[in-house]
């Protein structure tokens, strides 16, 4: 059982390049979501999933898209990588939205974009 | 909407000493749940608590434990004999019931450093 899994752990862009940062669980959680943690503000909220086929936007979706084929999977794409992007982001899973289960985070990806 | 507010940047604590770390928030919802989380440098987010708010009784796990003032909207994380391995960042969530309302809120953080 591995858990939150994300990848990659580091990644350096230039400003104007796409990628993808990879996500999965093998918890078989109903709901995932992606934050972005940067210096002072704690955590903030991209987009979430409540279900395969069903994303909405977070606090701060501008420059993201997501997309959930599968339980298991949800990528976080960046379209066109900006240094606004430069942050450290966190994958988290839980049981269905609306519980008090915890999220499990995954590991977190460093960004950088240059 | 919610809000979660963490008034302490950093705080100190001696090892084996008691440390309380504040969080105050605000919600609409009836039905909530309040998280701590530790982070420690590995970034690893580490869910030390949970608090349902229609329970009036405080979780304790094991030297961590929390006040919960649903009244006046506090929970505050309070470290019983402090050790090192408890130098992390702390974070305040709030959680609500379904949709949107089931993401976490975070505070901005806590920093607790243990002195030996």
């Amino acid at each position: 059982n591995a858990g939150v899994t994300q990848t990659p752990k580091f990644q350096v862009l230039k400003t104007g390049q796409s990628m993808t940062l990879q996500c999965a669980q093998d918890m078989n959680h109903e709901y995932m979501s992606w934050y972005r943690q940067d210096p002072g503000m704690g955590l903030r909220l991209i987009h979430y999933s409540v279900g395969a086929g069903i994303t909405d936007q977070g606090e701060v979706p501008n420059g993201y898209n997501v997309s959930r084929s599968t339980t298991e999977d949800f990528p976080l794409r960046l379209l066109s990588a900006a240094p606004s992007q430069t942050s450290v982001y966190f994958c988290a899973s839980s049981r269905p939205a609306g519980y008090s289960y915890e999220q499990y985070f995954g590991p977190g990806t460093r960004l950088t974009v240059t | 909407a919610q809000t979660v507010t963490q008034s302490q940047p950093e705080m100190s604590v001696q090892e084996a000493e008691t440390v309380t770390l504040s969080c105050t928030y605000d919600t609409s919802e009836s039905d909530y749940y309040l998280f701590w989380y530790k982070q420690p440098p590995s970034r690893q987010m580490i869910l030390v608590i949970r608090q349902e708010a229609y329970k009036q009784q405080n979780a304790t796990e094991n030297r961590f434990s929390v006040n919960f003032q649903k009244a006046a909207k506090s929970f505050s994380l309070k470290i019983s004999d402090s050790q090192l391995g408890d130098a992390a960042m702390y974070f305040c969530a709030s959680k609500g019931y379904g949709g949107s309302q089931g993401n976490l809120i975070f505070g901005k953080g806590t920093k607790l450093s243990v002195k030996p």
